[in-house]
């Protein structure tokens, strides 16, 4: 079956550095690729998403990039403020399958002051 | 307000005893879905629903069941909880299978068996 594979499982930066988290995926019929923010106590957001047409996608301060060939894909942001905290989880979906949303473990994002 | 809304939010119970999460939605959304949260594991799905009376199992669906008799619920059922279903649980849902708007979680359910 599909794995995501997502590293690390946390990251330190300081404050205003850029963060970057990676994902790999095992199904090359893997075509879509959310990105979720979860802040302490609250419920999962999607914060951006890209599909296998793509190579890169920007919004704002934060980007992904996939590379279809390594079967990889990752999370940038830039200019890390503190609200950036939290538990960062990528995901693929196989669109040729059952449809299941396929997570990864979970990343663990500081921003130290 | 669009949202998802799951019942309780905290919950303690015994073993072996009944108990169901419920969970709703006001966007007329065709596609539910539960999962469950723990340290380490990330997101796990339980069951999802593509549509009214339309429901699949997930990675993790020993021990729980659903239902989807009408659009906006999607209660998820313990028959006989045990203490390994001690988790966080969350109901997501989206206009239609991969719409490119993403999900919507719930608030959230804690539960613990005790």
């Amino acid at each position: 079956g599909e794995n995501v594979e997502q590293h690390p499982s946390t990251l330190s930066v300081q404050e205003g550095d850029s963060a970057v988290i990676k994902c790999t995926y095992s199904d090359s019929a893997s075509n879509y690729f959310p990105w979720y923010k979860q802040e302490l106590g609250k419920r999962p957001q999607l914060i951006i998403d890209i599909r296998s047409n793509v190579g890169e996608k920007k919004d704002q301060r934060i980007a992904v990039t996939l590379n279809k060939t390594a079967k990889h894909f990752s999370l940038h942001i830039t200019e890390t403020q503190p609200e950036d905290s939290a538990v960062y989880f990528c995901a693929a979906i196989l669109m040729d399958s059952n449809y299941q949303l396929i997570w990864g473990a979970g990343t663990k994002l500081i921003i130290k002051p | 307000e669009a949202q998802v809304t799951q019942n309780p939010r905290y919950l303690i119970t015994v073993t072996g005893k009944k108990l169901t999460v419920t969970c709703s939605q006001n966007m007329n959304h065709e596609y539910m879905s539960w999962y469950r949260q723990d340290p380490g594991l990330g997101l796990r799905q339980i069951y999802y629903s593509m549509n009214v009376e339309v429901t699949d199992k997930g990675d993790v669906p020993e021990g729980y069941k659903v239902s989807r008799k009408e659009k906006r619920n999607f209660p998820l059922i313990l028959e006989s909880p045990s203490p390994n279903q001690t988790s966080l649980y969350f109901c997501a849902s989206q206009i239609r299978f991969f719409s490119g708007e993403g999900y919507t979680f719930g608030s959230g359910t804690r539960l613990t068996v005790v």
